[in-house]
């Protein structure tokens, strides 16, 4: 089983739609991330916490919201979804002991 | 803020070596990461360094650091078709706080 495991993995939806995108880890990591990631522009950082009750935007948090259930889960959410959301969005967990972070497969949305 | 920059395409013929480029802005950096992205998958770490290393090796992967210049690049000697996949350079704090990500190198790998 991964270590990170994100639902769904590919999704289409209509303009205007409320999205969720779920993330879940077994590594037992503190710290979670929200990348989005399209082409030519590498990954950049919708959202991260650092604990349970610790959230922080990233560089491109408009239009997004999380929540960090539990330190296991951390979930995306687009509240009205538009064509420009449309990208390969990656979750990736960290723990401050280590330099690696670990990255789920990935959850392909389509915004039509 | 922080910036990272790649150029987006490099090929090779199978058996060459493969030079990736990165440069990035901020001076504050802890580690520097490559990380490797075959398609339909996540990032896979392929290596790191520590901001205070010129060098390091591993196998078949060289990564060196100019801190100077803030410039990093990676090495893959004797390239095989496998190593085909887009290759993110990308740097972090010692705090845990985000990584910074370049755009990418699509790696593409010629018989």
């Amino acid at each position: 089983d991964a270590d990170v495991t994100q639902t769904p993995r590919n999704r289409i939806t209509k303009t205007g739609k409320r999205i969720m995108l779920e993330c879940s880890q077994t590594k037992g990591h503190d710290r979670m991330y929200w990348y989005r990631q399209d082409p030519g522009l590498g990954l950049r950082l919708i959202y991260y916490s650092f604990d349970v009750k610790d959230i922080n935007k990233g560089e491109i948090s408009d239009g997004y919201s999380v929540s960090r259930q539990a330190q296991a889960k951390f979930s995306l959410s687009l509240e009205s979804a538009i064509p420009n959301q449309t990208a390969l969005y990656f979750c990736a967990t960290r723990s401050t002991s280590i330099t690696e972070a670990f990255f789920g497969q990935g959850t392909r949305l389509t915004v039509v | 803020g922080e910036d990272v920059e790649q150029s987006l395409f490099l090929s090779v013929r199978e058996g060459d070596s493969s030079v990736i480029n990165c440069t990035y802005t901020d001076s504050s950096s802890t580690y520097l990461y490559w990380y490797k992205q075959e398609p339909g998958a996540g990032l896979q770490l392929l290596t790191y360094i520590f901001s205070n290393m010129d060098m390091k090796q591993d196998q078949r992967l060289t990564v060196l650091l100019n801190k100077k210049d803030k410039h990093l690049s990676l090495r893959i000697a004797d390239t095989q078709t496998g190593d085909s996949a887009i290759y993110f350079c990308a740097e972090g704090d010692n705090a845990g706080n985000m990584l910074t990500f370049g755009g990418g190198t699509r790696l593409m790998v010629k018989p």
